[in-house]
């Protein structure tokens, strides 16, 4: 079956702008994390959906981020007045339920000039 | 979470079983050891997770020792595709806390 898909898959943008990445998760799962994944580095929790509650925002690095997965399914992470620190890979992960394995997607590759 | 500790790296002949340490002295009784690896620059992909006893699927073998303070990841005849960075993670419900947390991890490389 499908698996998580994320969109874009690249993404270029310059400093000041505003950036929504999304996350289609693997139909079904109640849970949907977002992860930040520096390069050399295991990815880091940046905060977690059961449906479309946001049950943990404490990864989120500050206000400029945000997330929110509104009908349960697809999640959106926006980051406002990109900085250059903010590039990374941002990856979605899914699961069944909370404490079930996670599912990753492909990532989006940000780069902000 | 419990903090994990693994080698940085290691190597392993293609054919030969690949035996990949974890140490989480600090566990605690609610606490699941994962494990996960990841490919150049692919997502995370899981391999297996226990509790206390051992565990076996299609792609390892989980063993972890009775007072549950390591464990150790086998991937029984490694392939050149078995390369990559492979992740112990001790993840449990205290709190409601299911987030994944990646350290380092522990580079294998398999040579033919």
């Amino acid at each position: 079956g499908a698996g998580v898909s994320q969109s874009p898959r690249y993404k270029v943008t310059k400093r000041g702008q505003d950036v929504a990445l999304r996350c289609d998760p693997i139909s079904g799962h109640v849970s949907l994390y977002w992860y930040r994944q520096a390069l050399g580095q295991g990815p880091e929790f940046l905060t977690y959906f059961n449906y479309e509650a946001q049950q943990d925002k404490s990864g989120l690095p500050n206000d400029r981020f945000s997330a929110e997965r509104p009908e349960g399914s697809i999640s959106t992470l926006t980051i406002q007045r990109t900085e250059q620190r903010d590039s990374a890979m941002y990856r979605c992960a899914s699961s069944l339920l909370q404490y079930n394995e996670q599912f990753f997607g492909p990532g989006t590759r940000l780069t902000v000039l | 979470d419990a903090k994990t500790t693994q080698p940085t790296s290691m190597d392993c002949a293609e054919g030969r079983a690949a035996n990949l340490p974890c140490n989480h002295s600090t566990i605690s009784g609610n606490e699941y050891v994962y494990w996960y690896r990841q490919i150049h620059s692919q997502g995370p992909q899981y391999i297996i997770h226990g509790l206390k006893n051992n565990e076996t699927n299609e792609m390892a073998s989980l063993i972890i020792t009775e007072d549950r303070k390591s464990s150790t990841l086998i991937l029984p005849h490694a392939t050149l595709r078995d390369t990559a960075v492979y992740y112990c993670i001790v993840r449990g419900a205290k709190n409601n806390d299911y987030k994944l947390s990646f350290g380092a991890g522990t580079t294998v490389t398999v040579r033919a």
